[in-house]
């Protein structure tokens, strides 16, 4: 079955230290990849997309991922973490397409960054 | 200007009573979802509606029954509430005419039933 792997619930890091959450996928064809962030008592908020083309996407707030097919991982990335990127990811997979589609999420990663 | 936008924010209330939450999304999108989040922070969908029309209807008991009178509008009624029905529920909505767009959510309802 399809799903979405998070590795690592909690991860601790310092402020402007760099920082890599994981994120593997198990799905047949191309995925279309997410990463949302939660803040307490917030909904979710888009970080980024992939769908297709340059395997390294940008996203908002300085992060970005990577898409690795032979890996079957879509790992976030920044390069120098702030106070205020503590908050739940979310990796997830995009099933199917048009208005059947579903979004898959992975269990998260709670961030705490340490000043 | 809150694009998808839920109420009530907080709901507490007892086991047995039937309750609603309602959301309404302004972005004029086709598609329209639940998604429950548990105590463990894991989200997983439960309904999808398209144009007023339901498209995904995941393993949720029958208690559960989603109302969608327009497409800016879906909302979710619970009858006969149970303790396990205590979570966070996410409306979120997606514009399928772009290729897989993503999804927009609201700021969730912490349901609590005692």
């Amino acid at each position: 079955a399809q799903s979405v792997t998070q590795p690592d619930i909690h991860i601790t890091v310092s402020e402007g230290a760099s920082l890599e959450l994981r994120c593997n996928y198990s799905y047949g064809a191309t995925p279309y990849l997410f990463w949302y962030v939660q803040s307490p008592g917030q909904g979710l908020q888009l970080l980024l997309k992939y769908f297709s083309g340059d395997t390294l996407v940008q996203g908002i707030k300085g992060f970005e991922a990577e898409f690795k097919r032979s890996q079957s991982s879509f790992n976030l990335r920044k390069p120098s973490v702030h106070w205020s990127d503590a908050a739940e990811y979310f990796c997830a997979v995009d099933l199917y397409g048009g208005a059947t589609n579903k979004l898959i999420f992975g269990t998260g990663t709670l961030l705490a960054v340490q000043p | 200007d809150t694009a998808v936008s839920q109420t009530p924010k907080y709901l507490v209330t007892q086991m047995g009573n039937d309750k609603s939450i309602k959301c309404e999304q302004n972005l004029g999108h086709d598609t329209m979802y639940w998604y429950k989040q548990d105590s463990k922070k894991f989200l997983k969908i439960m309904f999808s509606y398209n144009n007023k029309e339901l498209i995904i209807n995941e393993t949720v008991p029958n208690r559960f029954s989603p109302k969608s009178p327009d497409k800016a509008h879906l909302n979710l009624h619970i009858n006969s509430l149970e303790l396990g029905d205590s979570a966070v529920y996410f409306c979120a909505s997606r514009n399928d005419r772009g290729y897989n767009s993503p999804l927009h959510f609201g700021n969730g309802t912490r349901l609590t039933v005692t």
